[in-house]
């Protein structure tokens, strides 16, 4: 399975966007991209995912380089509540395990 | 949709005991489920896949007399601590995949405190 790679953490300002890099440059070619983040004690939230297209939804953005090696999530007016791990992770095709790395901690301040 | 519940959310017990986690989709069928465990700071580490009616599939390092998983339906798995002792504190975590789909969905998670 394609090992990413992520900042250990970052900071953001509430109210302004958010955006995670990750590095996934051993992809395949039919294998997505998955962001989920984790609140403090909680299990992780699935946030978004993706192949190829940059994807939208209610929580985030997802853009994907055109040589799928890396992607980045957007947070686009990050708030408190948005302070967490975020992992990016691309599991294998089939739906098999899936690893998770290290993350990204982001802290939002006031 | 999407919903995994986890039951108990914490639970305390004596050493030498047993303790059984529930994990459950609440709206749709699972054919896989995954249990993770999560150290104070670290990220989760999965310990074994579950599908539906098999043989879950442990990780490297994970004793699978120890840590006895069940995946009897589409909606449940359970995974049984046995014998626990205090270095098996930790905050369980399970997910399940939906059927015919790549998405996984977590359960909140069970913190067990082992005395």
């Amino acid at each position: 399975d394609a090992k990413t790679t992520q900042p250990p953490s970052m900071d953001c300002a509430e109210g302004r966007a958010a955006n995670l890099p990750c590095n996934h440059s051993t992809i395949s070619g039919n294998e997505y991209v998955y962001w989920y983040r984790q609140i403090h004690s909680q299990g992780p939230q699935y946030i978004i995912h993706g192949l190829k297209n940059n994807e939208t939804n209610e929580m985030a953005s997802l853009i994907i380089t055109e040589d799928r090696k890396s992607s980045t999530l957007i947070l686009p007016h990050a708030t408190l509540r948005d302070t967490a791990v975020y992992y990016c992770i691309v599991p294998p095709t089939g739906g098999f395990k899936t690893i998770f790395g290290a993350g990204t901690r982001l802290f939002v301040k006031a | 949709g999407a919903v995994v519940s986890q039951h108990p959310s914490w639970v305390i017990c004596k050493s030498g005991t047993s303790v059984k986690i529930e994990c459950r989709s609440l709206d749709f069928q699972a054919t896989t489920m995954f249990w993770y465990r999560q150290f104070p700071k670290q990220s989760l580490m999965l310990m074994a896949t579950s599908n539906e009616g098999s043989k879950a599939t442990y990780e490297q390092g994970v004793e699978k007399d120890k840590f006895l998983i069940n995946h009897a339906s589409l909606t449940l798995s359970t995974l049984t601590v046995t014998s626990a002792h205090p270095e098996d504190s930790s905050f369980y975590i399970c997910s399940a995949r939906d059927k015919g789909k790549e998405t996984q969905y977590f359960g909140p998670g069970t913190r067990l405190l082992v005395l």
